[in-house]
């Protein structure tokens, strides 16, 4: 199984609601990440877990919450989100952090703040 | 630091024709090198990687790449292309330590056309 998967794959909220992202690999990866990527752009890192630790969050809005339950499973929370906040949420994982590791990414959520 | 440049924001080409899509890099240590292709609607899946070793890359659907020291590049290149090759395709590019993530080329919007 080389599949990570990731739900709900579109999202609409409003600007008070709460919601969750979620993503799941049964790789065996013990690093998995969080990207935004917004239209005709790159993806851009959010954050990153190793071993189900943070390890790197980079500057994100702390309406964005991630979790790591477990080394198959990595949430993000959202709460407050903000017109600007709408974009292609993707998820990916990879046997370890570093560079040289391949990362597999996930079909991704569309989330759409109103 | 690094950086990665994709020069074309477009390629239009016709189905059968060659084509490459350029990719340089800027980056103050050794790197790894990626090119991602992302289909509509759907996660970035690699295509190839250099990591060391031979400088030519072959990777999934006939797609090769060529690592280029003293020119900073990584190009991407296939002889003949496929309506089904029309996709947005990103360089990455890290640098070779542990802690350094992808860093992303704004892409390259290829359109293959009939």
């Amino acid at each position: 199984d080389t599949e990570v998967t990731q739900t709900p794959k579109h999202l609409v909220m409003g600007m008070t609601n709460k919601k969750s992202l979620k993503c799941e690999q049964h790789m065996g990866h013990r690093a998995m990440y969080w990207y935004k990527q917004k239209a005709k752009k790159p993806p851009e890192l959010m954050f990153v877990y190793s071993y189900e630790k943070l390890s790197i969050n980079e500057s994100v809005p702390s309406r964005f919450s991630p979790e790591c339950p477990n080394s198959s499973l990595l949430n993000l929370h959202l709460h407050a989100l903000q017109p600007e906040d709408s974009a292609l949420y993707l998820c990916a994982s990879s046997q370890a952090q570093g560079s040289y590791n391949e990362q597999f990414f996930g079909p991704g959520t569309r989330l759409t703040v109103l | 630091a690094q950086s990665v440049t994709q020069l074309d924001s477009q390629v239009p080409v016709f189905e059968e024709a060659p084509v490459e899509l350029r990719c340089n890099y800027s980056s103050s240590v050794s790197v790894y090198l990626f090119w991602y292709v992302q289909y509509p609607n759907q996660g970035l899946q690699l295509l190839l990687k250099y990591l060391s070793g031979s400088t030519l890359v072959k990777g999934i659907n006939g797609f090769e790449a060529e690592f280029n020291k003293s020119q900073t590049s990584f190009h991407l290149r296939k002889p003949s292309v496929h309506i089904s090759d029309t996709a947005e395709y990103f360089c990455a590019v890290s640098g070779n330590n542990a802690g350094n993530m992808l860093t992303f080329g704004g892409g390259t919007r290829l359109m293959v056309k009939p």
